[in-house]
């Protein structure tokens, strides 16, 4: 059975600086493409970056809101995946999800809350 | 960026009845087209990839079809456990986007 289980969201104020963990279980982590979903309270969904796997490079992608703020990276022998988030706005509150997939995201952890606040 | 316009944002219905949500891309995809479903306080879950193929474990009530900018999800009928929101997203051009969302209430 496939598991994404998501830690480190907290209480954070504007500047600081949060690590996010998904750890991964149940399918092949080394194969897998992963990204990061996010969802502010009550609104939908925005999708803040993806690695790929370390055979094509584990190049990242990161849109443009977050780009130079936000890292993604990954250590396949702990089969974690990382959200590295520096410089917090109040507009990065928000359950933060891991998920599976190219393209498509096939599985999603439970998420967790980052709150950025003053 | 593209962008994903979701029709109705939201909609009551009744247990049986067929259900249609539509998506709308503002520029050609292919078939780089996913659904998903969120109940409140849950994650999402996903339904559909490539427009019309069933992700694994999906009942078979749902279906996909559309290609290039017109999409669709349909719910042939209803169940008490579709409640929640739908999201179509597309994975064709970077950065992937989302739709905002189709609400769907049990009548």
């Amino acid at each position: 059975e496939v598991q994404l289980v998501e830690s480190g969201g907290v209480f954070v104020k504007p500047g600081g600086s949060l690590r996010l963990s998904c750890a991964a279980s149940g399918f092949s982590f080394t194969s897998a493409w992963m990204s990061w979903v996010r969802q502010a309270p009550g609104k939908g969904l925005e999708w803040v970056g993806r690695i790929k796997n370390e055979v094509e490079g584990a190049s990242t992608e990161i849109p443009a809101p977050v780009k130079g703020r936000f890292t993604i990276s990954r250590d396949d022998s702990k089969q974690t995946l990382y959200l590295l988030m520096d410089n917090l706005k109040i507009e990065d509150t928000g359950i933060y999800f891991c998920a599976t997939g190219v393209g498509a995201f096939d599985n999603w952890g439970q998420g967790t809350l980052v709150t950025v606040s003053s | 960026d593209i962008r994903m316009d979701q029709s109705p944002s939201s909609l009551s219905a009744s247990v049986g009845d067929r259900l249609t949500i539509t998506c709308r891309a503002s520029q050609h995809i292919s078939i780089w087209l996913a659904w998903y479903h969120q109940r409140p306080g849950k994650a999402p879950q996903s339904l559909i990839y490539g427009a019309s193929s069933l992700q694994s474990g999906v009942p078979s009530r749902f279906s996909g079809s559309g290609s290039g900018t017109d999409f669709t999800l349909t719910i042939s009928s209803l169940q008490p456990e579709d409640f929640g929101t739908y999201y179509c997203q597309q994975y064709n051009i970077y950065p992937w986007t989302f739709g905002r969302g189709t609400r769907v209430e049990i009548k």
